[in-house]
């Protein structure tokens, strides 16, 4: 079982739509959950972190967070074409420093 | 201020050959990390510093990989008698202390191509 899972997409929604992504880790002692976004061909950046239960607003992003049930999603409201990119999920333990990543999911938004 | 940056951009060796890589990360950042991402996967955890000592190397794949952060800034990952199987884009990220809830800030990776 892998530590980190994603479904890889492609996961395609038309311009103005929310796009949802899921995740689920295997680690009870996960502590930190953070989405990345990845560009083709870039590195990749940081669009949110969250550390407790529940969710977690930024803009058009929310991160919520569910420890019992061992899942954290990534909802991004009203999406743009500049929204195509792949979303990493990761995670890392408490006290431990290396993440955890899932393969990601693709995100491709039609205008 | 500048971000995380790396070099080359992108390297083409042929297998069997020595490569080194260079991250420099955020100026004043402690906590530095190498990782590795084939194509179609999300980055895998290489090795870890805290200052100059690398406080975990679990994420090497053998003793063919090495890295190096002599003065606790720049870091160099080596790579012995490359293989084909080591072709993928090694990304540089570093956090300010290192903590569990810390950002890494990425660089922009080097692409390794091994023929």
């Amino acid at each position: 079982q892998k530590e980190v899972e994603q479904n890889s997409g492609p996961l395609s929604v038309p311009e103005g739509a929310i796009a949802s992504l899921n995740c689920t880790y295997s680690d009870r002692g996960s502590q930190s959950f953070f989405w990345y976004r990845q560009y083709s061909g870039k590195s990749p950046e940081l669009i949110m972190s969250i550390y407790s239960n529940g969710d977690k607003e930024d803009g058009r992003f929310t991160a919520q967070l569910n420890k019992a049930s061992q899942y954290v999603s990534l909802l991004i409201r009203d999406s743009q074409p500049s929204d195509s990119a792949t979303y990493l999920c990761a995670v890392n333990k408490k006290n431990d420093y290396k993440l955890s990543f899932g393969a990601g999911t693709t995100v491709t938004v039609r205008a | 201020g500048a971000g995380v940056s790396q070099t080359p951009s992108n390297k083409v060796t042929e297998k069997g050959k020595y490569v080194e890589l260079r991250c420099d990360p955020i100026s004043g950042h402690t906590a530095l990390y190498w990782y590795r991402q084939s194509l179609g996967q999300g980055p895998e955890f290489l090795i870890y510093f805290q200052g100059t000592g690398a406080a975990d190397d679990s994420g090497l794949p053998n003793d063919r990989f090495f890295a190096v952060r002599p003065e606790g800034s720049v870091s160099t990952l080596k790579i012995q008698r490359t293989e084909r199987g080591d072709s993928a884009v090694y990304l540089c990220a570093s956090s300010s202390r290192g903590g569990s809830t810390d950002t890494q800030y990425f660089g922009p990776g080097t692409r390794l191509t091994v023929l």
